[in-house]
C-alpha cells in the first residue's frame, strides 16, 4: 500500500550495531504495528501502537524497541543487531474507526535487514 | 486468538476454480475470519472477510459453514499473477488486542 512506507528498503549490518527503522502512513489510521518475517514463515508481530500513548508489546519483542513520534510515524528499532534478527520486516497499520467491529490492516513494501 | 489450520501448498491451472480451506476449530463467538494475500518481497494484502455464511467481492468469495469451525476461500479462474501465499486468520480483529496472528500460509502456485 503507497500510503505506508519504510525506510530504509534494505540494510545490510554488523553485529552489536543499533539499527532504526521507520515507517510513515499518510492514511490517518490510529494504529501502528510491526511484523517481521522469516523465510518459509508467516509474520510475527513485534510490537503495536493504538495511539501516540499507547506501546504494546508482541509476540516476539525481546531486543526490539519502539517510538511512536507521532500519530504517522512509528519507528523500530535493534539497540544491538544480531545475525538472527537477519529478516524481512513489516510495518502495517489499521483504522478502528470505522463501522463495525473489522479491522483490516494495511502493510508497506517492508524492509530487508541482514545482520552479519 | 484462535489457531488456524490450512495446507502447506497447493498447485493449480490457469482458469480453474481454486478453493482453500482453514481449520478454526476453537473460533470465538466474536471472530472474524480473515483472508491475506502477500506476494513475494511485498507485504500481505487483505483479500475478503467474513463472519458467517458466504461474502463474495470482486476478488474472492469465502465459505463460512454454520459451525464457523472452517471456512473456504474460493478464487474463481486464477490466472498465473495469482500465484502467492495465502493467509487465513481469525480474531477479534476490532476489539482488544487488535493483533493478526499469521500462520505459515498456503502457498500457491497457478501453472499454465
Amino acid at each position: 500500500d503507497a500510503d505506508v512506507t519504510q525506510t530504509p528498503r534494505n540494510r545490510i549490518t554488523k553485529t552489536g550495531k543499533r539499527i532504526m527503522l521507520e515507517c510513515s502512513q499518510t492514511k490517518g489510521h490510529d494504529r501502528m504495528y510491526w511484523y517481521r518475517q522469516d523465510p518459509g514463515l508467516g509474520l510475527q508481530l513485534i510490537y503495536y501502537s493504538f495511539d501516540v500513548k499507547d506501546i504494546n508489546k508482541g509476540e516476539i519483542s525481546d531486543g526490539y524497541s519502539v517510538s511512536r513520534q507521532a500519530q504517522a510515524k512509528f519507528s523500530l528499532s535493534l539497540e544491538s543487531a544480531i545475525p538472527n534478527q537477519t529478516a524481512l520486516y513489516f510495518c502495517a497499520t489499521s483504522d478502528l474507526r470505522r463501522l463495525g467491529p473489522t479491522d483490516t490492516q494495511y502493510f508497506g513494501p517492508g524492509t530487508r535487514l541482514t545482520v552479519l | 486468538l484462535a489457531k488456524t489450520t490450512q495446507p502447506i501448498s497447493m498447485d493449480s491451472y490457469e482458469g480453474q476454480e481454486v478453493n482453500i480451506t482453514c481449520s478454526h476449530n476453537n473460533i470465538a463467538t466474536n471472530d472474524y475470519i480473515t483472508w491475506y494475500q502477500q506476494f513475494p518481497s511485498q507485504g500481505p494484502r487483505f483479500i475478503i472477510q467474513g463472519y458467517k455464511t458466504k461474502v463474495t467481492n470482486e476478488v474472492a468469495s469465502l465459505f463460512i459453514p454454520a459451525d464457523r469451525k472452517s471456512s473456504t476461500l474460493s478464487l474463481p479462474r486464477v490466472s498465473l499473477s495469482d500465484t502467492a501465499v495465502y493467509y487465513c486468520l481469525v480474531g477479534d480483529m476490532g476489539g482488544n488486542t487488535g493483533k493478526l496472528i499469521f500462520g505459515q500460509g498456503t502457498t500457491l502456485q497457478v501453472k499454465p
